[in-house]
């Protein structure tokens, strides 16, 4: 069964560092998202992409937040710098075949990369 | 969508025991309705989309219903079993098409 594919798993850094997170969404699937969970909280959405286009990025603290998906495949989310408030939980997930992920479509999600910033 | 609520926001039973748990959320603008399953150190999981009031939706031993009128779902798990444990989210989607995660409930089904 494909799945979504995340990396690293788990992520300790400094304050003031760079972070990088790292999705690849199961082949085929055009509609890409990266969603952050606050420990307590429930996941929300930080950007999505249709191929290589942003969607909606309108949750992505865009002073340190980046976000890529330069050929549509993978993509990679980017924090610099890093701080405390960044703790969490970082889902990437996709769906299928669609017109920028239509109402309804199931989102299918990775095991996540949990950061730490000390 | 704002303002998504699920209760409780835990839940112990024993094995064998049947639970249900709810998710609430403004019936306006309303497009469909997913429920995940999300064990700890798994990837969340795809229970249901639901979007027609009225729809209930059955995998296993979990169902659920949904009502937009009224803004709420439910979902069951009928005999709970040790690996039912997880934390459930429900998302609701509307006009945007964003979904807008609940804090989930997190369920521990005790042998």
């Amino acid at each position: 069964e494909a799945e979504v594919a995340q990396s690293p798993r788990y992520k300790i850094t400094e304050k003031s560092q760079a972070v990088a997170f790292w999705c690849d969404p199961i082949s085929g699937h055009a509609t890409l998202y990266w969603y952050r969970q606050i420990l307590g909280q429930g996941p929300e959405l930080l950007v999505q992409f249709q191929d290589e286009s942003v969607v909606d990025d309108s949750q992505l603290p865009k002073d340190r937040f980046s976000a890529e998906r330069l050929k549509g495949v993978d993509s990679t989310l980017k924090i610099q710098p890093a701080e405390l408030g960044d703790s969490a939980m970082y889902l990437c997930a996709s769906s299928s075949p669609g017109t920028s992920g239509s109402p309804g479509e199931t989102q299918y999600f990775g095991p996540g990369t949990r950061l730490l910033v000390l | 969508i704002l303002n998504v609520e699920q209760s409780p926001q835990s839940l112990h039973v024993q094995e064998g025991d049947s639970t249900n748990f709810t998710c609430s959320f403004p019936s306006s603008n309303f497009y469909a309705l997913h429920w995940y399953r999300w064990e700890t150190a798994k990837s969340p999981e795809a229970l249901f989309v639901m979007t027609l009031n009225g729809d209930e939706k059955k995998k296993g031993r979990i169902s659920a219903t949904l009502n937009t009128k009224e803004g709420y779902s439910y979902l069951y798990i009928k005999g709970s079993q040790p690996e039912d444990s997880a934390t459930y989210l429900c998302a609701p989607q509307g006009g945007s098409e964003k979904l807008v995660f609940g804090k989930g409930t997190k369920l521990t089904v005790n042998p």
